[in-house]
C-alpha cells in the first residue's frame, strides 16, 4: 500500500486567485493521478501526471487552467488557475504502484472559491 | 467509451440487516477491473473489494461480497451483519486491464445505517 499525503487539507480562495494543491507519498509509484469531485457528484479523471514530461489531460480538461508537475515518482502538484466558483470541488491525488491492481488515494482538498 | 451506472442515488438498512447495491457497466473489452471504494465524510476514497472479469469466483472480503455477472454486466455489492461504521457514500469503479489507466466512476450511492 502506499501513504499519501495531500495539502492544503482545505482552503477558501478569492476569485481569479489560483491555488498549488500537492501530493506526497511515501513510496515510488508508477502512476499519479488527479481527480476532481463536484458538490454531490462523483470523481472525474483531470489528468493523469507524467514523471519528467506533460500531463495527459482528459477531455474538457486543459493545461492552462490545470497545470500539474511530477517532478519524480514520489511528488506532483495540481494547481487551479484563476479560480471561478465553478471550481469549488474536492481535488484528490490517486496512485498505483508499479504492477498493482488497486488505487490509492489521498485525504483530498476541499477548495472553495467566494 | 466506458460508462458505470449506480442507479439507487439513496439506500438505507437496519443495523446489523443485509444490504445490496446495484453497479451496472458498459464495456466492449473482455478483461478489465471493478472495484467497490467507500467514502466517508472524512472524505478518504476506501477500497471496499475489487474483481478481475477473468475471474468466475466472486470477490469476498469478511462482511462484504460481490455478485458479478459478466454477460448482464453487472457488479452488485452485498453488506452483510451492516454497521454503523459501514455508512458512507460507495462508488463503483471500472478500470481497463491495457491502455488508459484511469478509473471510471458511477455516481455513488449513500449508504445510511439505522441504529
Amino acid at each position: 500500500s502506499a501513504v499519501i499525503s495531500q495539502k492544503p487539507s482545505r482552503d477558501i480562495c478569492q476569485r481569479g486567485t489560483s491555488l498549488t494543491i500537492q501530493c506526497q507519498v511515501d513510496s515510488q509509484v508508477t502512476m499519479m493521478f488527479w481527480y476532481r469531485q463536484q458538490p454531490g457528484q462523483s470523481l472525474t479523471l483531470i489528468a493523469t501526471a507524467n514523471q519528467g514530461s506533460e500531463a495527459t489531460y482528459e477531455s474538457g480538461f486543459v493545461i492552462d487552467k490545470f497545470p500539474i508537475s511530477r517532478p519524480n515518482l514520489t511528488f506532483s502538484t495540481l494547481t487551479v488557475s484563476n479560480m471561478s466558483p465553478e471550481d469549488s470541488s474536492i481535488y484528490l491525488c490517486s496512485v498505483r504502484m508499479g504492477g498493482g491492481t488497486e488505487a490509492f488515494f489521498g485525504q483530498g482538498t476541499r477548495l472553495t472559491v467566494v | 467509451a466506458q460508462t458505470v451506472t449506480q442507479s439507487q442515488p439513496e439506500m438505507s438498512v437496519q443495523e446489523a440487516e443485509t444490504v445490496t447495491l446495484s453497479c451496472t457497466y458498459d464495456t466492449s473489452e473482455s478483461d478489465y477491473y471493478l472495484f467497490w471504494y467507500k467514502q466517508p465524510p472524512s472524505r478518504q476514497m476506501i477500497l471496499v473489494i475489487r474483481q478481475e472479469a477473468y475471474k468466475q469466483q466472486n470477490a469476498t472480503e469478511n462482511r462484504f461480497s460481490v455478485n458479478f455477472q459478466k454477460a448482464a454486466k453487472s457488479f452488485s455489492l452485498k453488506i452483510s451483519d451492516s454497521q454503523l461504521g459501514d455508512a458512507a457514500m460507495y462508488f463503483c469503479a471500472y478500470r481497463r486491464l491495457q491502455g488508459a489507466q484511469k478509473l471510471v466512476f458511477g455516481q455513488g450511492t449513500r449508504l445510511t445505517i439505522n441504529p
